[in-house]
This record gives structure tokens, sequence and C-alpha cells, in this order.
């Protein structure tokens, strides 16, 4: 069956680097793209842009440009989500998930960030 | 980009009782909509596509509807395992982005 599975809870402080992962299983993972999408404590869903697995291209949305960078590990199924310079803001729970023509159809089980001094 | 609204914010009603939400966007997005569930803690499910394309394994009390710029989803019969929250979101081009959510609570 398809899954992606995130890894665990961060704790980071303000100015470090975060760097979560969603490892891929039961489908090819080149053949869809993958969506990020990041939920403050309480509030609704955002989208934060996507990678094509097979050439690699990130795309951020306009709020996620800078700081935030997507990559993958083919070989291993797997996508990354980077966060650098982070900040308090920053702090949410971020789930990966499978974009089939442009409908995001599978969902990480999310990972939890939170930023704090 | 195109904005999504959805109405009610919050929702209130009983096990067997029939709701819907409604999601207006902001330009014509033809039939590129979809809606998800997601229940405290956990990630969101795909419930329909296009509109009206149920997701795999999902119960034929949900039903989407809509085109253009106004799309609903009801909930036929109400049931226990139905109550979290809801959100539409468009797939037509990118940015895709979600309406604000519906939180349906047990009455």
């Amino acid at each position: 069956q398809i899954q992606l599975v995130q890894s665990g809870p961060e704790l980071k402080k303000p100015g470090e680097t975060v760097k979560i992962s969603c490892k891929a299983s039961g489908y090819t993972f080149t053949n869809y793209g993958m969506n990020w999408v990041k939920q403050a404590p309480g509030k609704g869903l955002k989208w934060m842009g996507w990678i094509n697995t097979y050439t690699g291209e990130p795309t951020y949305a306009d709020d996620f440009k800078g700081r935030f960078a997507f990559s993958l590990e083919t070989s291993a199924s797997t996508a990354y989500l980077q966060i650098n310079n982070l900040k308090n803001e920053d702090t949410a729970t971020y789930f990966c998930a499978r974009w089939a023509t442009m409908i995001t159809d599978y969902w990480g089980q999310g990972t939890t960030l939170t930023v704090s001094s | 980009d195109i904005q999504m609204t959805q109405s009610p914010a919050s929702l209130s009603a009983s096990v067997g009782e029939t709701v819907t939400i409604t999601c207006r966007a902001s330009e014509n997005i033809y039939s590129y909509l979809a809606w998800y569930q997601q229940k405290q803690g956990k990630s969101p499910q795909l419930l329909v596509y296009n509109a009206k394309t149920l997701a795999e394994g999902v119960p034929s009390r949900f039903s989407g509807s809509g085109s253009g710029t106004q799309f609903s989803l009801k909930i036929n019969s109400l049931q226990p395992e139905d109550f979290g929250s809801y959100y539409c979101q468009h797939h037509y081009g990118t940015p895709p982005t979600f309406g604000g959510g519906t939180k349906l609570e047990i009455k």
C-alpha cells in the first residue's frame, strides 16, 4: 500500500537549521510530484510548494522562498524539506503529500517542529 | 493567486443529520476542486476531487458538487467518525490554495 512516512518531531532554537524527511513506498517515486504543506498550531493548511521527483526541480510558494529548500534522494524514494535560519513562526506541523496530476492524494503523518529559545 | 473562501467556519450537528459546507473560488476553476477531512492530530485525507469524484474508499454519504466558482460538500446521515475539520483546495494550477477550513463538531 502507498505510504509516506515522515521523520519524528523536532525541537530547535531560532537561527538553527532543520531537515525533515518523507520516505515513500508502495508506488514508483519518480512518477508523482511531492508537495509540502504547513499547518501552524490551531490553523489551516498552507501549500509551501512542490518538487518534481523526476527532474528534481522545486517550486516554492511566494511565502516560502529564501529559507526553504526541497530536495530528493531518489535512490531511497525520499523527499526532504530543509528550513534554514529558523524563526519562532516556523513552529508548525509539516506534511509531505503526493501530487498526482495536481491532486494531493496521499499524505504523510506530519512532522511537528517547535522553534523556541 | 486564486482565493478560496469556505463557509461556515464552524458547524455543530448531531449524528444522523445532513450538513453542507460551501467553498467559493475568487475566479473560475472549472471543476478543479478537492475536499479533505482532517481529524484532530492526524493528516488530511482526500475525500473528493474534480469537484464530485469520490476518492477510493470514501463512503457514499459524502458528495461533492459545483463548478466555476461555487462548490459544496454534502454529508448525509452524519456518523460519529465524520466529525473533524474539512478543507477545500483548488487544483487548477499553482499555487493550489486551500480554503480556511470548516470545523464540524458534535451537537
